[in-house]
């Protein structure tokens, strides 16, 4: 079974720009959540969703980030107009459906998203 | 406010000696615990998890973690630490919509 999957690896953009980082599940996973880590920082929750609902983006900033969870692909978190202070490693995590089980986060390799 | 604790940045051991890496939660009730280990350039994986029940729950690669309610600890054990273990660790918590992370301990091991 692949695991969760995170595309680009690396990502870099210029000031103005704008990043697209996607984040497939892992097989039979319908909740994703991104997350973000800084450097020398732990990861910071930015947002949970299932399929096409945004369940809770209470650690999203409010301007230029938003995410989505279609129906069909995989998720995306877009940041628009990137700034130098977005450049961090930016995390997607995946969890079953249901019971116990969807409290386990199983965790992407990340996407190091660098602005010039 | 939730928050989780891990008071050592940076650890140092020798081969072969045991380790122990502190965490602390701060959380309304007993939240769900965890303990992920992240390789330079990697992602997180999952080393143990604690929900309810025995207090004492084991994990992947050697590793056990000890739950102790009076004290809000959920702290990480290894008797005999290999070179291998060098990495960085995280103690999270929560559960259903979000985990709450530390900021993480950096073991290095000394050959």
């Amino acid at each position: 079974n692949a695991g969760v999957m995170q595309n680009p690896r690396h990502l870099v953009r210029r000031r103005g720009q704008e990043a697209r980082l996607r984040c497939s599940p892992m097989k039979g996973h319908s909740h994703v959540y991104w997350y973000r880590q800084l450097p020398e920082e732990g990861l910071k929750f930015m947002v949970y969703l299932q399929k096409e609902n945004i369940i809770d983006e209470s650690g999203m900033p409010k301007e230029r980030f938003s995410a989505e969870f279609p129906k069909e692909g995989p998720s995306i978190l877009r940041i628009q107009q990137v700034v130098r202070g977005d450049s961090a490693a930016y995390f997607c995590a995946s969890s079953p459906p249901g019971g116990q089980a969807k409290n386990i986060q199983y965790f992407g390799a990340g996407t190091r998203l660098s602005v010039l | 406010a939730q928050s989780v604790t891990q008071p050592d940045i940076h650890i140092t051991v020798s081969e072969g000696a045991s380790l122990e890496l502190r965490c602390n939660y701060s959380y309304g009730a007993t939240p769900y615990l965890f303990w992920y280990v992240q390789s330079p350039g990697q992602g997180l994986q999952l080393l143990l998890k604690y929900f309810s029940g025995d207090t004492l729950v084991q994990g992947i690669k050697g590793f056990e973690a000890e739950f102790k309610r009076s004290q809000s600890s959920f702290n990480l054990r290894k008797p005999s630490v290999h070179w291998s273990d060098a990495a960085e660790y995280f103690c999270a918590a929560g559960g259903g919509n979000k985990l709450t992370f530390g900021t993480g301990t950096q073991l290095k091991v000394e050959l």
